[in-house]
């Protein structure tokens, strides 16, 4: 099946601290890609969809000025946290679609 | 609203015993429902998916996956479980323009030795 990688696997940054997360789909093009977020124990909940060279879209309730997305090219898409707080350290996941959506193994995010 | 639902949070069970996980959607037409497993820390593997066709579908390590239309249900089984299947599995269904993927709540599978 395809692959999506994601980097980082695992970061830890200060309180303020702006951090970028990479979703990369390896051997295929997806015009688009998905990211979710997955608080301990709990379920998926999607995030922004991102269309390659187009605004992204996001669900109700998830700032868009706090987390930004990027979707410069086929293959890449970047999310970036900015001025990250404690609230925000969560399990982020992105997925990318081809015919169906391969998910990425996931960055986990611990803001002190 | 299309939704899926996962009943059970969390289900125990002994090595080499059957499993059976429910998940019950409510979708206006069709659903494509996708069942996924999550191991601690790590991200989503697909198991198995049901587009049309036939009801019963046969995916990875030994999973297959009924759809009942009557039942709204779409429900996992392993017919004799190992111990590397403890995990979180989550089932999800597609919405109708194809785009977006609701996900349960997730059930956590222990598995007693």
């Amino acid at each position: 099946g395809a692959v999506v990688s994601q980097h980082p696997s695992w970061v830890i940054c200060k309180s303020g601290t702006s951090v970028k997360i990479e979703c990369r789909s390896l051997d295929f093009q997806a015009t688009t890609m998905f990211w979710y977020r997955q608080f301990p124990k709990q379920s998926l909940m999607l995030m922004a969809t991102s269309n390659e060279g187009s605004k992204a879209t996001y669900e109700q309730g998830v700032e868009k000025d706090k987390f930004l997305i990027n979707h410069a090219s086929l293959t890449l898409s970047t999310l970036t946290v900015t001025s990250a707080h404690p609230e925000d350290s969560s399990f982020y996941i992105c997925s990318a679609k081809d015919h169906e959506q391969f998910f990425g193994p996931g960055t986990r995010l611990t803001v002190l | 609203a299309q939704s899926v639902t996962q009943p059970d949070i969390h289900i125990t069970v002994s090595e080499g015993a059957s499993l059976e996980l429910r998940c019950n959607y409510s979708y206006g037409a069709t659903p494509y429902l996708f069942w996924y497993v999550q191991s601690p820390g790590q991200g989503l593997q697909l198991l198995l998916k049901y587009f049309s066709g036939d009801t019963l579908v046969q995916g990875i390590k030994g999973f297959e996956a009924e759809f009942k239309r009557s039942q709204s249900s779409f429900n996992l089984r392993k017919p004799s479980v190992h111990w590397s299947d403890a995990a979180e599995y989550f089932c999800a269904g597609l919405n109708n323009a194809g785009n977006m993927l609701t996900f349960g709540g997730g059930t956590r599978l222990m598995v007693k030795p």
